[in-house]
């Protein structure tokens, strides 16, 4: 069984530029979570897709967005990149937002590194 | 509210020695509880978790952790730290909502 997938493992992109990051979660895993990874901040919470809906939004600005696909896969999405911004964004999958996932936790992709410059 | 504190961002153990590594717990509710390890430039894999069943939860790699209700605590333990054993650890909550909370992160060093 495939893990999570996520591409690419690593970027840079100038101040300003957008960017794109994608996540393909395990087969059969519709529920889809962002996570932001800094060494100050620790692991913060972006925000959550399931059945191509957004169901959670951690406190990010609107630069961060992001969207679900019907197959399952998500992409997120960061505007006007700032220094900041340069991090490694997780993505976890598991079977849904609801029981499931207290019973049996995420499972994480391999991250993207981000570098801002 | 929910949230879990881990007592030291960095705990260093000779290679053979115990670890232990400390978790404590805040909810209003039963609440899982999660130990997560991430190897550099890596994701977070899922090491044990506790579901309301045993209090004494085994895991992968030899760690085992123990869940204490009366001292709201989840600490992660192994009998004898190897190498391999050097990375970040992570504990976890998740219990009113579907949301999970981290910790900080404890970074492992294993001395040879």
């Amino acid at each position: 069984k495939a893990g999570v997938t996520q591409t690419p493992r690593y970027l840079i992109k100038t101040r300003g530029q957008q960017v794109t990051l994608s996540c393909s979660p395990i087969s059969g895993h519709r529920s889809v979570s962002w996570y932001q990874q800094t060494p100050g901040q620790g692991l913060q919470f972006l925000f959550e897709y399931f059945s191509e809906t957004q169901r959670n939004k951690g406190n990010f600005p609107g630069r961060f967005s992001g969207r679900q696909f019907s197959n399952s896969r998500s992409e997120m999405n960061v505007s006007t990149l700032e220094l900041g911004d340069s991090a490694l964004y997780l993505c976890a999958s598991s079977l849904s937002p609801g029981t499931e996932r207290k019973r049996y936790g995420y499972t994480f992709g391999s991250g993207t590194r981000l570098t801002v410059v | 509210a929910q949230s879990v504190t881990q007592l030291g961002s960095h705990v260093s153990v000779s290679e053979g020695a115990l670890v232990l590594l400390r978790c404590n717990y805040s909810s209003s509710v039963p609440p899982y509880l999660f130990w997560y390890v991430q190897y550099p430039n890596q994701g977070l894999q899922l090491l044990l978790k506790y579901t309301s069943a045993a209090t004494l939860v085994k895991g992968i790699n030899g760690f085992e952790a123990e869940f204490k209700k009366s001292e709201t605590s989840f600490h992660l333990t192994k009998p004898s730290a190897h190498m391999s054993d050097a990375a970040e650890y992570f504990c976890a909550v998740s219990a009113t909502g579907n949301q999970f909370y981290f910790g900080t992160g404890t970074s492992l060093t294993v001395i040879p």
